[in-house]
């Protein structure tokens, strides 16, 4: 099976802009969870998406958001950037079911904030 | 809110030999799964270990194994010879298993492992 695909890799944008990162999750799983990780804070949840729905949001403002499409592929987007959103923006999926929940994480998209 | 806390930023070994990582957390919960996530220098977070916490028995895969101790909150990881490739970062996280609603990870800040050879 094909793991977690992220795209794009790397970002560059400035202060204002908005930009929109997405996720391929592994086939078959249909919950796909998103994480920021700086080297101040560490890796912190932003939120799940399970059957296009969001389920579960993390402490983080309105400016950052997402979708899930109907083949579980997701999208996430922050508008308004501002430099502390520089970061490593990680995507996970799982099959969200009751006998296994493990998470499993792409490569990710290092977004810069100039 | 549950946390996790990995207390050694950094950590050395040399290769073929052991290094042990530690973890420990605070939650309120029963029943949660706690994991250890290796992140090379790559960024790809890989999935090292799982365990049950109504498992008693620790979990162990190849030359990774847990010490798993459930009243004391604590999840440390064990690395049997360690070699060239084990170097990444190391996170400790846990998930609920109770409210089945909440898939998320809780991380640690994680632990630097470096192997010399």
């Amino acid at each position: 099976k094909a793991g977690v695909t992220q795209t794009p890799r790397y970002l560059i944008k400035t202060r204002g802009q908005q930009v929109t990162l997405s996720c391929s999750p592994i086939s078959g799983h249909r919950s796909v969870s998103w994480y920021q990780q700086t080297p101040g804070q560490g890796l912190q949840f932003l939120f799940e998406y399970f059957s296009e729905t969001q389920r579960n949001k993390g402490n983080f403002p309105g400016r950052f958001s997402g979708r899930q499409f109907s083949n579980s592929r997701s999208e996430m987007n922050v508008s308004t950037l501002e430099l502390g959103d520089s970061a490593l923006y990680l995507c996970a999926s799982s099959p969200r079911s009751l006998r296994t929940d493990t998470q499993y994480f792409g490569p990710g998209t290092r977004l810069t904030v100039l | 809110a549950q946390t996790v806390t990995q207390s050694q930023p950094e950590m050395s070994v040399q290769e073929a030999e052991t290094v042990t990582l530690s973890c420990t957390y605070d939650t309120s919960e029963s029943d949660y799964y706690l994991f250890w996530y290796k992140q090379p220098p790559s960024r790809q977070m890989i999935l090292v270990i799982r365990q049950e916490a109504y498992k008693q028995q620790n979990a162990t895969e190849n030359r990774f194994s847990v010490n798993f101790q459930k009243a004391a909150k604590s999840f440390s990881l064990k690395i049997s010879d360690s070699q060239l490739g084990d170097a990444a970062m190391y996170f400790c996280a846990y998930r609920t298993r109770i409210k089945a609603a909440v898939n998320k990870l809780t991380f640690g800040g994680g632990t630097r492992v470096l192997v010399k050879p």
